[in-house]
């Protein structure tokens, strides 16, 4: 079974511009999360999608935003972009709910923001 | 949400058994305790997940006390490749899906 990819694996913007990362979850799985990961704050929750629904959030502002589409597969975008926006953005799929709790994690996306 | 707290980091040798104590005193009722992996530039990896007493699989095994406010992560006889820092979780998953809070894992690091 295929793992959780993402696209792009890397990517460098400027400071204002905004930004789309793409997710696509295990077969199967309804459940995808996103996370960012920074040297100083370390890895962050961001949201969580179930069914093309949002159903949980982090504590991040508007400015991050996400989707999830009939097949499961998710996208989050950044506008207005700063500089601390520079991270590692991981992506998280599970089955939730079919006997199993455990997310899987995709390779990420770094995005680098000058 | 409970927050965790596990040492910074940890050094080990290759064959020890390793144990990563993981302290959470406002665990709540419907909390599970997770535990993950995670080397540089990947995703963090599921390692093991419990709710009391003591769970094993083929990588680790996961001893949580009765009052459920720590929980130890126990790897035995690591190598070089268990090198990575570990996260503990905990969360109630099995309602409201995840909104998950990592907090700064113990990096583990082991020597030959």
């Amino acid at each position: 079974k295929a793992g959780v990819t993402q696209t792009p694996r890397y990517l460098i913007k400027t400071r204002g511009q905004q930004v789309t990362l793409s997710c696509s979850p295990i077969s199967g799985h309804r459940s995808v999360s996103w996370y960012q990961q920074t040297p100083g704050q370390g890895l962050q929750f961001l949201f969580e999608y179930f069914s093309e629904t949002q159903r949980n959030k982090g504590n991040f502002p508007g400015r991050f935003s996400g989707r999830q589409f009939s097949n499961s597969r998710s996208e989050m975008n950044v506008s207005t972009l700063e500089l601390g926006d520079s991270a590692l953005y991981l992506c998280a799929s599970s089955a939730w709910g079919q006997d199993t709790y455990e997310q899987y994690f995709g390779p990420g996306t770094r995005l680098t923001v000058t | 949400l409970a927050k965790t707290t596990q040492p910074i980091s940890m050094d080990s040798y290759e064959g020890q058994e390793v144990n990563i104590t993981c302290s959470h005193n406002n665990i709540a009722t419907n909390d599970y305790i997770t535990w993950y992996q995670q080397f540089p530039s990947q995703g963090p990896r599921f390692i093991i997940q419990g709710y009391k007493t003591k769970v094993t699989n083929e990588v680790a095994s996961l001893f949580i006390p009765a009052d459920r406010k720590s929980s130890t992560l126990s790897l035995p006889r690591v190598s070089l490749s268990d090198t990575a820092v570990y996260y503990c979780l905990v969360g109630d998953t099995y309602t409201g899906g995840f909104k998950t809070i990592f907090g700064a894992g113990t990096r583990l690091f082991v020597k030959a």
